[in-house]
């Protein structure tokens, strides 16, 4: 089953305490993003990768860090949680970035950091 | 910079009823691609219905199609029918050819459907 995962589903933790939240997608997509989902904010894009070893900031990408080791794994880093980190955790990957490719979505991850 | 405005926060439409969710954009792309997705209270965030913005004619997806109109710079989606099912947060999305790297979406839309 063609899919985008997420890990941890639900994670709580305090200030200042690392995590890794993980992505992998089976579907030999090039582009993989992250977004935040925010009450009354939408979705926003924190960081995006067009392929291996080539990742872009979005619009929120401060506090965060990703790597593209893998084409099918792109984990998204938080070095030093903030409670402002607390959100919905979105990944995300499409075909490629062509403006006419729509994107799968992984289940969510919601992060509380206390 | 690209922009996608939903106005409606919350709408409530009446079972088998039609109802049209509103979505106007701002981009600077010559080309660029048009997304509806589906958050219900679970969580998930569902696929929709495209719109390319040299597609001629509407798109249409069983009870789903979009209004676009280019002029207007809107892309409302009209959902036809509506069942309980249809109960969730709606998203309109944008993706520009020339910054097909970002995804941009709107705030959302809360529908729900009274039986």
């Amino acid at each position: 089953e063609a899919q985008v995962t997420q890990n941890p589903r639900y994670l709580i933790t305090v200030t200042g305490k690392k995590l890794t939240v993980t992505c992998s997608q089976n579907m030999n997509h090039e582009y993989m993003s992250w977004y935040r989902q925010d009450p009354g904010l939408g979705l926003r894009q924190i960081y995006y990768s067009m392929n291996v070893e080539v990742t872009d900031k979005g619009d929120v990408p401060e506090g965060y860090k990703v790597s593209r080791k893998e084409k099918r794994n792109f984990p998204l880093i938080l070095e030093s949680p903030s409670p402002n980190q607390t959100s919905l955790y979105f990944c995300a990957s499409s075909l490629g970035g062509s403006a006419y490719y729509e994107q799968y979505f992984g289940p969510g991850t919601r992060l509380t950091v206390t | 910079a690209q922009k996608i405005t939903q106005t409606q926060p919350g709408m409530f439409v009446q079972e088998k009823e039609a109802v049209t969710l509103d979505c106007t954009y701002d981009t600077s792309d010559p080309s660029y691609g048009l997304f509806w997705y589906k958050q219900p209270s679970s969580g998930e965030m569902i696929f929709l219905i495209y719109q390319g913005s040299y597609d001629q004619q509407n798109a249409t997806e069983g009870r789903y199609s979009l209004n676009f109109q280019k002029a207007r710079k809107s892309a409302n989606l009209v959902i036809s029918a509506s069942q309980l099912g249809d109960s969730a947060m709606y998203f309109c999305a944008m993706r520009g050819a020339n910054t097909g790297n970002q995804f941009y979406f709107g705030t959302g839309t809360s529908l729900t459907v009274i039986p």
